[in-house]
């Protein structure tokens, strides 16, 4: 079994200021993470994922995160919020064996403020 | 390279009736996999296809079903359509159809279902 929790419904930053979405995962197996992100009316996009490779992964548009097995977490991070970024961010996990299939959290609006 | 398509974008339809929806994966992906997004929720697993093949499925009725075509295009259909099916349907697919559980899904734009 395979869960992900999200622990912030919204988060609101001020542009300029670091952003922090915080995320908390379960698996039986050895997990492959995925931060997506979908901006209104729009599909999901792909920010990065985390394969069992380096623990600290760079995805696009400056975003971050880092896999920490000893906390079961996988927090998304970037050092400077810009208004393009408000947006709804989903923590995704996949296992092996899984049949490819993804768990998604419920997701954390990001509002992004002058 | 054409990205995921998905057709129609929106549709309305009422309790009972039938409904099917379509997905055009990207190029070189023989795997789709079609996701159900609730108002305010994540996307839950439906089913994947493999090669015209189901290839697993999530927590769903059996009257939500689908179809994967020698081209790797794939098809959603719900029969008797509930209040509850009201949702953005997204579909998704993969080179692979990730055993490992690394491959990496490419998302279309959805469509969105509304149940009057």
């Amino acid at each position: 079994a395979q869960s992900v929790t999200q622990l912030d419904s919204h988060v609101s930053v001020s542009e300029g200021t670091p952003v922090l979405l915080r995320c908390n995962y379960s698996s039986s197996y050895s997990p492959s993470l995925f931060w997506y992100v979908q901006h209104p009316n729009k599909g999901l996009q792909l920010l990065l994922k985390y394969t069992s490779a380096a623990t600290l992964v760079k995805g696009i548009n400056g975003f971050e995160a880092e896999f920490k097995k000893s906390e079961t977490s996988f927090h998304l991070t970037k050092p400077s919020a810009h208004m393009s970024d408000a947006a709804e961010y989903f923590c995704v996990v996949s296992s092996p064996g899984g049949g490819n299939k993804l768990t998604f959290g419920t997701g954390t609006q990001l509002k992004v403020e002058l | 390279e054409t990205g995921v398509t998905q057709s129609p974008t929106h549709l309305i339809k009422t309790r009972g009736q039938q409904v099917t929806l379509r997905c055009s994966s990207q190029s070189g992906h023989n795997t789709v996999s079609w996701y159900q997004q609730a108002l305010g929720q994540g996307p839950q697993f439906i089913f994947q296809y493999y090669r015209e093949e189901e290839n697993g499925r999530g927590n769903f009725p059996p009257r939500f079903s689908g179809l994967q075509f020698p081209n790797y295009s794939s098809e959603l259909n719900v029969n008797a359509l509930e209040l509850d099916d009201s949702a953005l349907y997204l579909c998704a697919s993969s080179p692979n159809r990730g055993t490992s559980g690394t491959d990496t899904q490419y998302f279309g734009p959805g469509t969105r279902l509304t149940v009057l």
